[in-house]
């Protein structure tokens, strides 16, 4: 069946730009959480979604980055005013439910270069 | 705060040599535990993961792991590599309540020779 997928794969963007990621997670998932992987690094956790609802937000590095979810399937991760420093691999991940032992799936990532 | 220690960078090992990956973690509690590969292009796929019970646990691909509380470690195995095995490899912790929010080590990157 379908896996994670995200749009786009590559960004580029100017600095200053604001950028929106997409993120389809697999039907049915009830949990979506966001990373982000800068070069050399493992993932550091940004966000997470039980349906709808965005329960922890602790991992955004500042109020320039929001994430929605608003029918509880596809989600978007937006950045606005992009600075050089967001430079980063953002993986998305679903699971099937709500608990610590649920298997989570992740997407490809969208390599985002701000220049 | 939990933290993951991954503390080799680089691994070489010659194909059909036996692999060890070292994860070390600092958690107030027992976390739980995986393993995750990633290749170039591709998203993190899990390997394997511990929960409770048996501190030995198999994963796909061959690969093992074995939790040992005394060391705070959760080390990876494999008795034979193949080349198809080099990959970044990430350690990675959550809470054992509720969701599953994972710390991860710096990663691992396996580099298979001839």
């Amino acid at each position: 069946g379908a896996g994670v997928s995200q749009s786009p794969r590559y960004k580029v963007a100017k600095r200053g730009q604001d950028v929106a990621l997409r993120c389809d997670p697999i039907s049915g998932h009830v949990s979506l959480f966001w990373y982000q992987q800068a070069l050399g690094q493992g993932p550091e956790f940004l966000t997470y979604f039980q349906n709808e609802a965005q329960l922890d937000k602790s991992g955004l590095p500042s109020d320039r980055f929001f994430a929605e979810r608003p029918e509880g399937s596809v989600s978007t991760l937006k950045i606005q005013r992009t600075q050089q420093e967001d430079s980063a691999v953002y993986l998305c991940a679903s699971s099937l439910a709500r608990s610590s032992t649920d298997t989570q799936y992740f997407g490809p990532g969208t390599r985002l270069t701000v220049l | 705060a939990q933290s993951v220690t991954q503390p080799d960078i680089h691994i070489t090992v010659s194909e059909g040599a036996s692999l060890e990956l070292r994860c070390n973690y600092s958690y107030g509690a027992t976390p739980y535990l995986f393993w995750y590969v990633q290749s170039p292009g591709q998203g993190l796929q899990l390997l394997l993961k511990y929960f409770s019970g048996d501190t030995l646990v198999q994963g796909i691909k061959g690969f093992e792991a074995e939790f040992k509380r005394s060391q705070s470690s959760f080390n990876l195995r494999k008795p034979s590599v193949h080349w198809s095995d080099a990959a970044e490899y990430f350690c990675a912790v959550a809470p054992n309540s509720g969701y599953s929010t994972l710390t991860f080590g710096k990663g691992t990157m396996l580099l298979v020779s001839p």
